[in-house]
């Protein structure tokens, strides 16, 4: 079946430091990639997506690119803010296979200091 | 503002009693989900919802019930079989056609059972 692994955290950084947390999934079909973030005692906020091979999700200064040939989903940015503190969840939806429904990595705790 | 509501948002139950947590949504969604999540864990799966008098289960739905009588509302009951039922449930919905897009789900803030 569909399954995502993604790096294991915590992850611990300084503010405008550089942030990489990978991403990689198994899938059958062609399916669509979320990153998620939960600031906590909180639900989940779509952070950003990409629907087909070499798009790029892009949104408040985070970026991912599907890369269908590594199958990887990488998250980035640049420099990272105290407010940026919190999990982050990479998913993929099968697009129709089984509903939409949707498969999560783990989670990757990000603490980010002044 | 259109969303998703869940309530209450702290929620405590002694063992052996069913408890019913409730989602909400006026997006105008068609489908509707339930998932769990465990510290550590990622969310999974227990019931979702395509259209109104239909559900299916998902991956973890032994001890879990639900319904759907109305589109915006999909409640999630937890029952006495359910043998670990302390976690964080997540409500989420999709919309199949329109503003939001369809193969996007949009959670809401959560209720944390915790039962004692």
């Amino acid at each position: 079946g569909d399954s995502v692994t993604q790096m294991e955290g915590p992850v611990t950084l300084s503010e405008e430091a550089f942030l990489t947390i990978n991403c990689t999934y198994t899938a059958t079909g062609y399916p669509s990639l979320f990153w998620y973030v939960q600031y906590p005692g909180e639900g989940l906020q779509l952070l950003l997506k990409a629907t087909k091979a070499d798009d790029k999700g892009s949104n408040k200064g985070f970026e991912a690119t599907y890369r269908k040939e590594t199958t990887s989903f990488h998250l980035e940015k640049g420099s990272v803010q105290v407010s940026d503190s919190a999990v982050y969840f990479c998913a993929l939806s099968d697009r129709g296979g089984s509903n939409y429904k949707l498969t999560f990595g783990k989670g990757t705790l990000l603490t980010v200091n002044p | 503002d259109g969303g998703i509501t869940q309530s209450p948002k702290y929620l405590f139950r002694k063992e052996g009693q069913n408890v019913t947590l409730s989602c909400e949504q006026n997006l105008n969604h068609d489908a509707m989900y339930w998932y769990r999540q465990d510290p550590g864990q990622g969310l999974r799966l227990i019931y979702y919802s395509q259209i109104v008098n239909d559900f299916q289960k998902g991956d973890i739905a032994e001890g879990y019930s639900v319904s759907r009588e109305k589109k915006e509302s999909f409640p999630l009951t937890v029952t006495s079989a359910q043998k670990n039922p302390t976690a964080f449930y997540l409500c989420a919905s999709r919309g199949l056609a329109g503003v939001y897009s369809t193969d996007t789900q949009y959670f809401g803030p959560g209720t944390r059972l915790t039962v004692l």
